[in-house]
C-alpha cells in the first residue's frame, strides 16, 4: 500500500459528458502528480501541484483541468469527454517539490468512455 | 521539454540470463533518472534510481549506469526470475521548477522458466 488513494477505481460514461478523479495524497506530501496511462503510451505527464499551487504542466488537455484544495486532496475534471480519454489515470505524490524523488502511486482510475 | 526514449518496448529472456534495457533523454539539465517496475494490474513502483553525480549504482541483481555525455542510461537485471516480469519505465527530470518525471514508453520485460 503506497498510501496515494485514488477514487472512483473505475468509471464507465458516455461521451460528451463529465467526470471527476479524485486523490488523496500521503500523510504529509504536498506534491501530487497526475498522469495518464494509455495502451503503448506509457505514463504521460499531465500536471502536478504542489501545497495548492499548480508546479509543472504537460500535455494536458484543454478540456481537461485539475486542483489541489487546502487539505491536499487533488482532484482531475475531464469534460467533453472522448473515446480516445479511455485510460488508466494515475495520482501519484511526493514530499518534495521538485520531481526529484520518489513517487508513490496510487492504484489509478481506470476511465471507460462509451 | 524532456523526451525520453526506451528501448527495446519488449524483452524476452530464459530464466537466469540478463536482461538490459536502455533509455536515452534529450534535456541535458536532468539530473535525476529512476526505474519503475509495474506489474500487471499494479500501480507503478520505484526500484532504483541514480543521480547525475553518480556512474553506476547496484542494488542486488540490479543495477543501473549512467553516461552524461551521451545522455542515455540503462537498466541491467542479472540472474533473471519469473518474478521480474513485469513493465519498466526509466523516467528523467531535473531540479528546476516546473519540471516534471517524464517517463519513457516502458520495455515489457517476459522471463520464462
Amino acid at each position: 500500500d503506497s498510501g496515494v488513494t485514488q477514487t472512483p477505481k473505475h468509471l464507465i460514461t458516455a461521451t460528451g459528458q463529465r467526470v471527476t478523479l479524485r486523490c488523496s495524497p500521503r500523510s504529509g506530501d504536498l506534491s501530487v502528480y497526475w498522469y495518464q496511462q494509455s495502451l503503448d503510451q506509457g505514463l504521460q505527464f499531465l500536471i502536478q501541484y504542489y501545497n495548492g499551487e499548480e508546479r509543472a504542466k504537460g500535455n494536458i488537455l484543454e478540456r481537461f483541468s485539475a486542483q489541489q484544495f487546502p487539505d491536499l486532496h487533488s482532484e482531475l475534471n475531464l469534460s467533453s469527454l472522448e473515446l480516445g480519454d479511455s485510460a488508466l489515470y494515475f495520482c501519484a505524490s511526493s514530499a518534495t517539490s521538485g520531481a526529484t524523488g520518489e513517487l508513490f502511486f496510487g492504484e489509478g482510475s481506470r476511465l471507460t468512455v462509451l | 521539454g524532456e523526451n525520453v526514449e526506451q528501448h527495446p518496448s519488449t524483452l524476452s529472456v530464459q530464466e537466469g540470463d540478463s536482461a538490459v534495457i536502455k533509455c536515452t533523454y534529450s534535456d541535458s539539465a536532468s539530473n535525476y533518472f529512476p526505474w519503475y517496475k509495474q506489474e500487471l494490474g499494479k500501480r507503478p513502483q520505484l526500484i532504483i534510481d541514480i543521480r547525475s553525480n553518480v556512474g553506476e549504482k547496484k542494488d542486488q541483481r540490479i543495477a543501473v549506469t549512467l553516461n552524461k555525455t551521451a545522455k542515455h542510461f540503462s537498466l541491467h537485471i542479472t540472474e533473471t526470475q519469473p518474478e521480474d516480469s513485469a513493465v519498466y519505465f526509466c523516467a528523467a527530470s531535473a531540479s528546476q521548477a516546473g519540471t516534471a518525471l517524464i517517463f519513457g514508453k516502458g520495455t515489457t520485460l517476459s522471463v520464462s522458466s
